[in-house]
């Protein structure tokens, strides 16, 4: 699976967009991007994934450059509850895997009043 | 269902001692997976089950950890002669098998704090 890099931290006020990057330069062309946060105390919780095109979900946006080198997480109205780590993963289709997830250090993104 | 529950959601134990941890997934989600995070780290990858089979690894678990998953629904994670090393949380998670239909990531539990003293 491809290795990727993300800031340690970062900050956002409440009620702005929070965008976190993660950088994955050495991605395959089968291999998908997901993201996960841990909110303290808490197991991780899957926000999103995708491959190529853009996504959307209820709880975020998921931007994919066109070379696929990186990618960017949209927390479009961050509240005091995003506060958490946020895990950008890279792997490959999860029916040719055993299904393991190899996890970075995150960025912890911290929004503030 | 609730989602996936792990049980205790705390343990201190003394040094030598063995313990026990049990993870219920959630009912039609036939993989399983255990997972151990220490402090400032993010999770790595300990095992995973398709229903009752356990079918990886990591090189982290030692000969001391063992899981099982009997009838391929709740598992155990067991650590026998516990170290202070061992200290983490640790997580399970569970999910469907994707040759199933649309797969929405796996669903983690809370997590069981172990705190070897």
């Amino acid at each position: 699976d491809a290795k990727t890099t993300q800031p340690p931290s970062m900050d956002c006020a409440e009620g702005r967009a929070a965008n976190l990057p993660c950088n994955h330069s050495t991605i395959s062309g089968n291999e998908y991007v997901y993201w996960y946060r841990q909110i303290h105390s808490q197991g991780p919780q899957y926000i999103i994934h995708g491959l190529k095109n853009n996504e959307t979900n209820e709880m975020a946006s998921l931007i994919i450059t066109e070379d696929r080198k990186s990618s960017t997480l949209i927390l479009p109205h961050a509240t005091l509850r995003d506060t958490a780590v946020y895990y950008c993963i890279v792997r490959g289709p999860i029916y040719n895997q055993g299904g393991k997830l190899i996890f970075g250090q995150g960025t912890e993104l911290s929004v503030k009043p | 269902d609730t989602g996936v529950s792990q049980d205790p959601r705390h343990k201190i134990t003394k040094r030598g001692q063995n313990v026990t941890f049990r993870c219920d997934p959630i009912s039609e989600h036939n993989r399983l997976y255990w997972y151990r995070q220490t402090l400032g780290q993010g999770p790595e990858f300990l095992t995973y089950f398709q229903n009752e089979a356990q079918l990886e690894k990591s090189r982290l678990l030692s000969d001391r950890f063992s899981a099982e998953r009997p009838k391929g629904s709740f598992s155990t994670l067991e650590i026998q002669r516990t170290e202070q090393g061992d200290s983490a949380m640790y997580l399970c998670a569970s999910s469907l098998d994707p040759g199933q239909g649309a797969w929405y990531g796996y669903t983690f539990g809370s997590g069981t704090r172990l705190t070897v003293v």
